[in-house]
This record gives C-alpha cells, sequence and structure tokens, in this order.
C-alpha cells in the first residue's frame, strides 16, 4: 500500500539550531511530494513541492527539501530555526495518475526562544 | 478574499444523528476533498472530488458520503455518525492538475460524537 512514514514524531529544539526532518514514502513510480506546516491554531499551509527538476526545491520561510530517489526520501531542513517556527510539520506524496494525497503521521517541532 | 471556508467550526452531536458538514471554496477550483486529522496518524483522505458529478473514495471513506453538485461546494455527510469518527475535519480545494498544485485548507470542524 502506498504510504508516507516521518521517523520523528516529536522535536524539541533551541533557537538557531538546525533543522532536519525525515519523510520517506512507499511507491515505486512517479510521485510528486509536499511539505505542508500547521501553526498552532492556523491553516495548513505549502512549505514546499517537488514535482521534478533540481532534487533540491526550495520553500517560504528558508525551509529547503531534497529529494532522494534511491532512498524514497524528502527530508524537509532548515539551517537556523526561529522560535516562531514551532508547527507541526507534515510530508505528503501524490502518486502519479491519481487523486489522492497521502501524509505523513507529522512531526511537532517546538522552539525553544 | 480566496478561502476554503467550512461550517461548523466545532460540532457535538450524539451517535446516530444525520449530521452534514460543508466546505465551499470561492477559487473556481475544481478538485476538492476531505481529510480527518487524527493525533499520531496525521491526516487521512475522506474523499475527493476532481470536479462536478465526480467523486472518489480516499483512504478512510467508511460511514460518510459526498456530493458535489456544483463546483464551489463539496458537503460531507454523516449519516449515523459514531464515537470512532471524532475527529477534526478539513477540506481543501485546488486548481485542475491537482498533483501538481497546492491544496488550499479550510479552517478545520472539531467533531465530538458521543
Amino acid at each position: 500500500a502506498q504510504s508516507v512514514s516521518q521517523h520523528n514524531h516529536h522535536v524539541i529544539l533551541s533557537e538557531a539550531a538546525s533543522l532536519e526532518l525525515g519523510c520517506n514514502y512507499s511507491y515505486g513510480g512517479t510521485v510528486n511530494l509536499f511539505w505542508y506546516v500547521q501553526y498552532p491554531g492556523q491553516h495548513l499551509q505549502l512549505l514546499l513541492k517537488y514535482f521534478s527538476g533540481d532534487p533540491l526545491v526550495k520553500g517560504i520561510k528558508g525551509f529547503e527539501a531534497e529529494f532522494i530517489k534511491s532512498k524514497f526520501s524528502f527530508n524537509l531542513r532548515k539551517p537556523s530555526v526561529q522560535w516562531s517556527d514551532t508547527a507541526e510539520y507534515f510530508c505528503a506524496a501524490t502518486p502519479s495518475n491519481t487523486g489522492k494525497l497521502i501524509f505523513g503521521q507529522g512531526t511537532t517541532l517546538q522552539v525553544k526562544p | 478574499e480566496a478561502q476554503v471556508t467550512q461550517n461548523p467550526r466545532y460540532l457535538i452531536t450524539v451517535t446516530g444523528k444525520k449530521l452534514t458538514v460543508t466546505c465551499s471554496q470561492n477559487m473556481n477550483h475544481e478538485y476538492m476533498s476531505w481529510y480527518r486529522q487524527d493525533p499520531g496518524l496525521g491526516l487521512r483522505q475522506i474523499y475527493y472530488s476532481m470536479n462536478v458529478e465526480v467523486t472518489d473514495k480516499g483512504d478512510v471513506p467508511e460511514g460518510y458520503k459526498v456530493s458535489r453538485k456544483e463546483k464551489r461546494n463539496f458537503p460531507l455527510i454523516l449519516e449515523s455518525p459514531s464515537p470512532n469518527q471524532t475527529s477534526l475535519y478539513f477540506c481543501a480545494s485546488s486548481l485542475p492538475g491537482q498533483l501538481y498544485n497546492e491544496q488550499f485548507f479550510g479552517p478545520g470542524t472539531r467533531l465530538t460524537v458521543l
């Protein structure tokens, strides 16, 4: 079955620390990948997306993600987190030729000031 | 303002009492979808619609119905709610070619079934 796995369920960092959140998907064909963020009390919003081309994708607020096809991974990174990055982060995948969007379990990031 | 709206935002009901959660978007999006969010499980897709009168099951469709009679609206219907449907529900929409476009999410509806 198609699935998306996020390795870290709860991450606590201090401000200025570097961030990497893991995401793996299980689908052998073409897949489009997303990271969404949900700030406390707010809607989910898109951080970045990958469809094709350069496997290193840059998104909003200094986030980036790298697509590694051989590892079925799409890890999210940020060199220096801020307190305002405290939120829940979701990796998601859309297998091509489907209307489905499959989410990972989510990672709660808490940044200490 | 471009947005997806859901009503109600909060609902407490009892087992077996039919309810409808409405979803409306003002962006002329073809694609619309419903998700439920549960702790530790992330978001799971219930139903989606590629266009008017076209709907398909997501990963957890049991106990839910949807309809898409007009482009802007995509109501979620629980004919006989049960406690295991207590959850946070999100509606979303996107442009055609939803594989490539971001989905815009509504504010969520928190449903409690007693």
